[in-house]
């Protein structure tokens, strides 16, 4: 059954420094993976979504993430953290036409 | 495109009365999605519908939970008896086509049961 590890469940960078969220998947198939992010108080928002198309994915806000089945997993990179990127960012799979959504990491920025 | 639109955003209520909440999917998605998210956890799938018809439901949506989407537009999720344990941020979602298209997710609507 597809799934997905999110691992920390707390990171803080430093304004402009380089943010590095992980994410591992089980699939048995093909997945589709997505990163959404939520706002506190807010619904969550999709930064950027995996199809198969192709292994590197670019995002919203600067965002990117590379697929890289070897390793099973889905990081999400931004070269250069902003405070505006504080936020939780959950890392999901497609199952069965519904998703399946990771713990959640969220992500501080110090000043 | 106004995106997805719930109501109310916040409710508060007593343990033991029903609520109901409401989800305006983005016009034209066929597909509609109803969601439960708790303090520290990512959303957990509750139902969703294609149409108006309600293909699937969660082992966590007990009897006492009950969703509608009855012409095929907006959907309302009722809580009867409600308990503490209930309380958390329903969210919905609205997707267009068959299978694993972008879901997009509205505010979310939280529900706190004292």
């Amino acid at each position: 059954a597809q799934s997905v590890t999110q691992l920390g469940s707390h990171v803080s960078v430093s304004e402009g420094a380089l943010v590095l969220l992980r994410c591992n998947y089980s699939s048995s198939v093909p997945p589709y993976l997505f990163w959404y992010v939520q706002y506190p108080n807010q619904g969550l928002q999709l930064l950027l979504k995996y199809t198969s198309a192709a292994t590197l994915v670019k995002g919203i806000n600067g965002f990117e993430a590379e697929f890289k089945k070897s390793e099973t997993s889905f990081h999400l990179t931004k070269p250069s953290a902003h405070m505006s990127d504080a936020a939780e960012y959950f890392c999901a799979v497609n199952r069965d036409d519904k998703i399946i959504f990771g713990k959640g990491t969220r992500l501080h920025i110090l000043p | 495109d106004t995106g997805v639109s719930q109501n109310p955003r916040h409710k508060i209520t007593k343990r033991g009365q029903n609520v109901t909440f409401r989800c305006d999917p983005i016009s034209e998605h066929n597909r509609l999605y109803w969601y439960r998210q708790t303090l520290g956890q990512g959303p957990e799938f509750l139902t969703y519908f294609q149409n108006e018809a309600q293909l699937e439901k969660s082992r966590l949506l007990s009897d006492r939970f009950s969703a509608e989407r009855p012409k095929g537009s907006f959907s309302t999720l009722e809580i009867q008896r409600t308990e503490q344990g209930d309380s958390a941020m329903y969210l919905c979602a609205s997707s267009f086509g068959a299978g694993r298209e972008t879901q997009y997710f509205g505010p979310g609507t939280r529900l706190l049961v004292l």
